[in-house]
């Protein structure tokens, strides 16, 4: 099946550092990517949505200068989570889509901050 | 955000039963998606469905669309150890690169 990888599985890092976490699609083109953050026993939210080449939407309540969005390929999205503090710890998910193609997920990234 | 009604919550059962879980919606969908989410992982797809009535199986799971396409069924046969997980239903209005609006989750445990 298709594979989109993500990176890195996981990030411990202190309040203030910003983090960027990648998302490729390795066996096809992705035109569409998604990012969701995922709190403990709970669905997956929906943070923003971003297509190849354009700005991407994101979702009511989502800071876009927050948690910023590139998706410069049709194989690579990354969402950079700026100045972080520790209420942006969560599980970050991306998943992707593409011609004739459901949407994919990564494995995920665990992102602590101190 | 809209979520998907899925039930059970959660289940219980032992090695060797039958599972059933179901999800429903308010408002059509024209696709529907079946997750597997084990624990530190993203969701791994497990069937999707395109058309309503579609019955479709991948091994010892079957998924149904319903026809009214407001909902959709899955079915595990013969549950083992690496069914546990967690299941999420996801509908879409169209096949493609639209967002998912995703059940609540079905957490299955397998009692020893």
């Amino acid at each position: 099946g298709a594979v989109v990888s993500q990176h890195p599985s996981r990030v411990i890092c202190k309040s203030g550092t910003s983090v960027k976490i990648e998302c490729r699609s390795l066996d096809f083109q992705a035109t569409t990517m998604f990012w969701y953050r995922q709190f403990p026993k709970q669905s997956l939210m929906l943070m923003a949505t971003s297509n190849e080449g354009s700005k991407a939407t994101y979702e009511q309540g989502v800071e876009k200068d927050k948690f910023l969005i590139n998706h410069a390929s049709l194989t690579l999205s990354t969402l950079t989570v700026t100045s972080a503090h520790p209420e942006d710890s969560s599980f970050y998910i991306c998943s992707a889509s593409g011609h004739n193609q459901p949407q994919h997920f990564g494995d995920g990234t665990r992102l602590s901050i101190l | 955000g809209q979520q998907l009604n899925q039930s059970p919550q959660s289940m219980f059962i032992q090695e060797g039963e039958d599972v059933s879980m179901n999800c429903t919606s308010s408002s059509i969908f024209n696709t529907w998606l079946w997750y597997k989410q084990d624990p530190g992982e993203g969701p791994v797809l497990l069937i999707a469905l395109y058309k309503a009535g579609e019955l479709t199986s991948n091994g010892r799971l079957t998924a149904q669309f319903g026809i009214t396409r407001k909902d959709s069924f899955l079915n595990i046969s013969a549950s083992i150890p690496s069914d546990v997980g967690i299941y999420f239903c996801a509908g879409q209005t169209n096949f493609g690169n639209e967002k998912l609006t995703f059940g609540t989750g079905t957490r299955l445990t397998i009692i020893p």
